[in-house]
């Protein structure tokens, strides 16, 4: 297993188009979240997956965004109609039950 | 709500020296746990050590160790014998045992000179 996967490493996009992110956790990891980080500050949690189950969502987690795990494998993060504001590295990480994070190297995504 | 303060927005060490940096949190639950995560320049956050809130004795990992105060909520990791590859951002994060998202600090650049 080599960790955590997530594609693309980059993305540029215009405002208004909608942008799906893939998540591939370890595999023997059954929770999944989902990070934004910006520049000069902590990640902000978005929401959290325990296998196919998503159990929890962050209020910035605007009708924009969506996130799914099906089958409780990989997971994508969609987000709609862009808006500046969403430009941010995202973060994914899965762990097992009770210990610490494995962060994927992220997506960063620029809104123009 | 939950909190995490990391006071020190950069701290430089040289080589070989020990350096400390601080994290307190607020929160009114009793069982949670407690991070350090290092995010070097460009690079993927990697957990530097972890702490249960019911255990006293306080976590070591090699060279990181952290002296965790539960009562004044505070956590702060020390990096004993520093190394230029322990250049990094460092977060303290925060989770509860009854809920599943992580509250992280804001972060410590940490430099190290020769």
């Amino acid at each position: 297993d080599t960790g955590v996967s997530q594609n693309p490493r980059h993305k540029i996009t215009k405002r208004g188009q909608n942008v799906t992110f893939r998540c591939d956790p370890i595999s023997e990891h059954n929770r999944l979240y989902w990070y934004r980080q910006t520049l000069g500050q902590g990640p902000e949690f978005l929401t959290y997956f325990q296998n196919e189950a998503q159990l929890e969502k962050s209020r910035l987690l605007s009708d924009r965004f969506s996130a799914e795990r099906p089958k409780g494998s990989f997971s994508t993060l969609e987000i709609q109609r862009t808006e500046q504001g969403d430009s941010a590295m995202y973060l994914c990480a899965s762990s097992p039950l009770g210990f610490g994070y494995t962060f994927g190297s992220g997506t960063r995504l620029t809104v123009v | 709500a939950q909190t995490v303060t990391q006071s020190q927005p950069e701290m430089s060490v040289q080589e070989a020296e020990t350096v400390t940096l601080s994290c307190t949190y607020d929160t009114s639950e009793s069982d949670y746990y407690l991070f350090w995560y290092k995010q070097p320049p460009s690079r993927q956050m990697i957990l530097v050590i972890r702490q249960e809130a019911y255990k006293q004795q306080n976590a070591t990992e090699n060279r990181f160790s952290v002296n965790f105060q539960k009562a004044a909520k505070s956590f702060s990791l020390k990096i004993s014998d520093s190394q230029l590859g322990d250049a990094a951002m460092y977060f303290c994060a925060y989770r509860s045992a009854s809920y599943f998202r992580g509250i992280f600090g804001t972060g410590t650049r940490l430099q190290v000179t020769l």
